[in-house]
């Protein structure tokens, strides 16, 4: 089946720094990637979407300039957190699809710590 | 705006006990409907899509139904292997719409 792969699986970085996420489909090409951030007892939230070869659609109160993604190939797509604060601190799920009604696949996330 | 609810929040089975997991959402026009599995510390796992209200999916212990308002998602004779949060997504339909909304997910704990 597809898989997606999602790297670091966890990190921890100083208050002001900047952390990069790769999220990779293995096995196919992903037209469309979806970033989303998990909350203990909360529902998955859609942080933005990501296209290759074009800007990313972020969701209402995401901000675009701390949350960077890049969609450089249709295998790659990139969240870097910068300047992270401890609010900040988080579970980190990439997904992705491929063509057609193909259903979503998810990356195995990452534990964001900021100290 | 679409909305996805799910009950009981957590369920407690003994090994064996059979029950159901419920999906309320309210949609814009249903595109498909999806369970998910996930375990602590990792992503969510797929499981099935359900697209029009009557259809039934199977996997193994696991089966889901849908109707036009809710999913149901049956699990026969658990084992403790089942023990996970279940997440249910709807997708709206429209042209180029692929965002899911999920619901907070049911966890289920199958005790031996």
């Amino acid at each position: 089946g597809a898989v997606v792969s999602q790297h670091p699986s966890r990190v921890i970085c100083k208050s002001g720094t900047s952390v990069k996420i790769e999220c990779r489909s293995l096995d196919f090409q992903a037209t469309t990637m979806f970033w989303y951030r998990q909350f203990p007892k909360k529902s998955l939230m859609l942080m933005a979407t990501s296209n290759e070869g074009s800007k990313a659609t972020y969701e209402q109160g995401v901000e675009k300039d701390k949350f960077l993604i890049n969609h450089a190939s249709l295998t790659l797509s990139t969240l870097t957190v910068t300047s992270a604060h401890p609010e900040d601190s988080s579970f980190y799920i990439c997904s992705a699809r491929g063509a057609g009604d193909s259903p979503l696949h998810f990356g195995n996330g990452t534990r964001l710590t900021v100290t | 705006e679409d909305q996805v609810t799910q009950s009981p929040e957590a369920l407690r089975l003994q090994e064996g006990e059979s029950s159901s997991l419920n999906c309320s959402y309210t949609v814009s026009g249903l595109r498909g409907l999806f369970w998910y599995r996930q375990d602590p510390g990792k992503g969510p796992e797929f499981l099935f899509t359900l697209y029009s209200a009557g259809e039934e999916k199977e996997k193994e212990r696991l089966k889901a139904t849908l109707t036009k308002k809710e999913s149901f998602l049956h699990i026969t004779a658990p084992k403790p292997e089942d023990s996970a949060t279940y997440l249910c997504a709807v997708q709206p339909s429209g042209a180029g719409s692929y965002q899911l909304t999920f619901g907070k997910g049911t966890k289920l704990s199958v005790i031996p």
